[in-house]
């Protein structure tokens, strides 16, 4: 199918470690977007990657979109209890479908 | 300008029992998505309906369904409710007419089946 696969599921670092989560892929995708979802809310939009190699960086945020666009990753350097959440990787067709990987939690201990 | 309305917030239902949700996208956005979210499958699509067609459809029973109207408004319904349909439903408008994919999602309807 066309799924997308996320690692890790889960995340714990110390306030200040860096985070990353990885979304791959077994076909080349035509774009990768990454959502937020902060406990007891819902997903926000953080970003689309439709490059290959692609680089975008959000103040501690950078997000990657490989070579041969079949993966992504987003890195958090220095993390902070704001970042708290799950972050979730989806591939969005033209067809108005997005499909979504299961997601990486992330909890910082302060 | 005001965000993806979804009502309502918290509803409980007992199985057999039928419920319908509403989604009211950003204005000018006229694909609205549904999404199921459960603790153990994450964020499965339900379907997409653009101008009032249904353009894309997941892989759910016919129990779940759909329609748009005019003004772009959505509203979900699930028949002969089970337990399992207990879940976290996302609306997520977008423009629907572009390479722009980004999905404004509401804050959901949190369906509890007894």
């Amino acid at each position: 199918g066309q799924q997308v696969m996320q690692i890790p599921q889960y995340q714990h670092v110390q306030e200040g470690e860096d985070f990353t989560t990885y979304c791959n892929s077994s076909t080349t995708l035509s774009n990768i977007q990454w959502y937020k979802q902060r406990p007891g809310g819902h997903p926000v939009f953080l970003i689309q990657l439709v490059k290959s190699g692609e680089v975008k960086k959000q103040k501690r945020l950078t997000f990657q979109f490989g070579e041969a666009k079949k993966n992504s990753s987003l890195h958090i350097t220095a993390t902070q209890t704001t970042d708290v959440g799950t972050y979730f990787c989806a591939r969005w067709t033209n067809a108005g479908k997005s499909t979504f990987g299961d997601g990486t939690t992330l909890t910082v201990k302060p | 300008k005001a965000g993806v309305t979804q009502t309502p917030r918290y509803l409980i239902k007992t199985r057999g029992q039928q419920v319908t949700l509403s989604c009211s996208p950003i204005s000018g956005h006229r694909s609205v998505s549904w999404y199921q979210q459960t603790p153990g499958q994450g964020l499965q699509f339900l379907f997409e309906y653009f101008s009032e067609t249904q353009r894309n459809k997941g892989n759910f029973p016919g129990r779940f369904s759909g329609r748009q109207f005019s003004n772009s408004r959505s509203e979900m319904n699930v028949s002969t409710l089970e337990l399992g349909d207990s879940a976290l439903y996302l609306c997520a408008s977008s423009r629907g007419d572009t390479n722009t994919g980004e999905l404004f999602f509401g804050e959901g309807s949190r369906l509890t089946v007894l």
